[in-house]
């Protein structure tokens, strides 16, 4: 079984500044991959980033970047230089055996 | 390339009507398919999901139902909807596990 939690419902950020969205999740599998979604207004839902989890090594997507702590069961999303098509809910999803769970979403708002 | 359908965009329906709701995959072999119900504001509760023909994995005991009639046809039903039925619905496939999932535009329902 997997759970994630998503610990801050919303969140704002200046134009031009970094912001870190936070997530944990708990997992009983030892094999396991971790996304982070978006979702604009549009509602429609766009890939950002990806970590696999044997991996030691931070995933990065241009101005996006990943925090991912394996024992601490951490995987908070950087977003550096927030641009204002930025602006979204945002997921944290680890992928397990055959399904995907999500966690209840940071809200993003980006100021000019 | 792989596309994913979903249809109706939108839809209204009366309290005890039945529902349909129809997902096809294209550009793909045996994909894992899933139904997400999302309520407003808040995060992707999994449905169902599916990892072949006929074999129909349920998330959360309700009102609904999932068949998977062909390869990548996926169909979330219901034989009498209730109010708490609204939501926006979508659609999503996979490749196998641990990969990211890939989404349908959604469908808004709205019961009346």
């Amino acid at each position: 079984a997997q759970t994630v939690t998503q610990s801050q419902p919303e969140m704002s950020v200046q134009e031009a500044e970094t912001v870190t969205l936070s997530c944990t999740y708990d997992t009983s599998e030892s094999d396991y991959y971790l996304f982070w979604y978006k979702q604009p207004p549009s509602r429609q839902m766009i890939l950002v980033i990806r970590q696999e989890a044997y991996k030691q090594q931070n995933a990065t997507e241009n101005r996006f970047s990943v925090n991912f702590q394996k024992a601490a069961k951490s995987f908070s999303l950087k977003i550096s230089d927030s641009q204002l098509g930025d602006a979204a809910m945002y997921f944290c999803a680890p992928a397990g055996n055959e399904k995907l769970t999500f966690g209840t979403g940071t809200r993003l708002t980006i100021i000019p | 390339s792989q596309t994913i359908h979903q249809w109706p965009a939108t839809l209204v329906q009366p309290v005890g009507s039945p529902l349909s709701l129809e997902c096809t995959v294209e550009g793909t072999s045996n994909p894992n398919l899933y139904w997400y119900r999302q309520a407003a504001g808040r995060g992707l509760q999994l449905l169902f999901y599916s990892v072949g023909i006929g074999q129909i994995s349920s998330e959360v005991p309700q009102n609904l139902s999932a068949s998977r009639p062909q390869d990548r046809q996926f169909i979330l039903s219901s034989k009498k909807l209730l109010l708490s039925d609204s939501g926006f619905y979508l659609c999503a496939w996979s490749a196998g596990a641990w990969t990211e999932a890939f989404f349908g535009q959604g469908t808004r329902l709205t019961v009346v």
